[in-house]
């Protein structure tokens, strides 16, 4: 099983819809969850953290759900731009003292 | 302008050769990281490191070396000894850890540089 799991997509949406992207981890000793961007050939960018509590950033939302060991994002309002990879990171406490990058889910926000 | 440089954006390197990618980083952060990522996949870490003169093996070690001499640079080479170099490198740099136990802080990352291998 990977540590960290995700839908590769690709996830294909009409505009203005609502989409959400879930993430499985492995550990359940995880205490830090991120979720980053990726735009095609380029470095990935930190969208939001995600705190115990959920939390909310404008049209997107994370939460966390630590009995099933999964982190969700949601996005409203689906606009062109928010066309990218989907990264979900997560820390493994296994001695390795970084943090642990999912292979992405691809969103198409489609005209 | 705080952030993370890499250098070059672009590396060609015939077989055989050692090359050495540049990273950069203005904003005084502890850890510094590197990652390979070929086409369509995730995100592989190379090495790490936490602190100045101490760095770790990430999964996919063998074949690279690293230096931390420095806190703001983190040096990769990719030896002649790694045998499909071709990929998209990513540096990365964050906060360090306030104890072994403490929250991950997030990871801010260069531009990348693309190596090819003719």
């Amino acid at each position: 099983r990977k540590e960290v799991e995700q839908d590769p997509g690709p996830f294909n949406v009409p505009e203005g819809a609502t989409v959400a992207f879930n993430c499985t981890y492995s550990n359940s000793a995880s205490q830090s969850f991120f979720w980053y961007r990726q735009d095609c050939r380029k470095e990935p960018k930190l969208l939001m953290s995600v705190y115990s509590s959920g939390n909310e950033d404008g049209r997107f939302t994370a939460q966390l759900n630590r009995a099933s060991q999964y982190i969700s994002l949601l996005i409203r309002d689906s606009k062109l731009s928010d066309s990218a990879t989907y990264l979900c990171v997560v820390n493994i406490p296994t001695g390795r003292r970084a943090l642990t990058f999912g292979s992405g889910t691809r969103l198409q926000v489609q005209p | 302008d705080g952030g993370i440089t890499q250098s070059p954006k672009y590396l060609f390197r015939k077989e055989g050769q050692n090359v050495t990618l540049s990273c950069e980083q203005n904003l005084n952060h502890d850890a510094m990281y590197w990652y390979r990522q070929d086409p369509g996949q995730g995100l592989r870490l190379i090495y790490y490191s936490q602190i100045v003169n101490d760095f770790q093996k990430g999964d996919i070690a063998e074949g690279y070396s690293v230096s931390r001499e420095k806190k703001e640079s983190f040096p990769l080479t990719v030896t002649s000894a790694q045998k499909n170099p071709t990929a998209f490198y990513l540096c990365a740099s964050s906060r360090g850890l306030a104890s072994p136990q403490s929250s991950y802080n997030e990871q801010f990352f260069g531009p990348g540089t693309r190596l090819t291998v003719l």
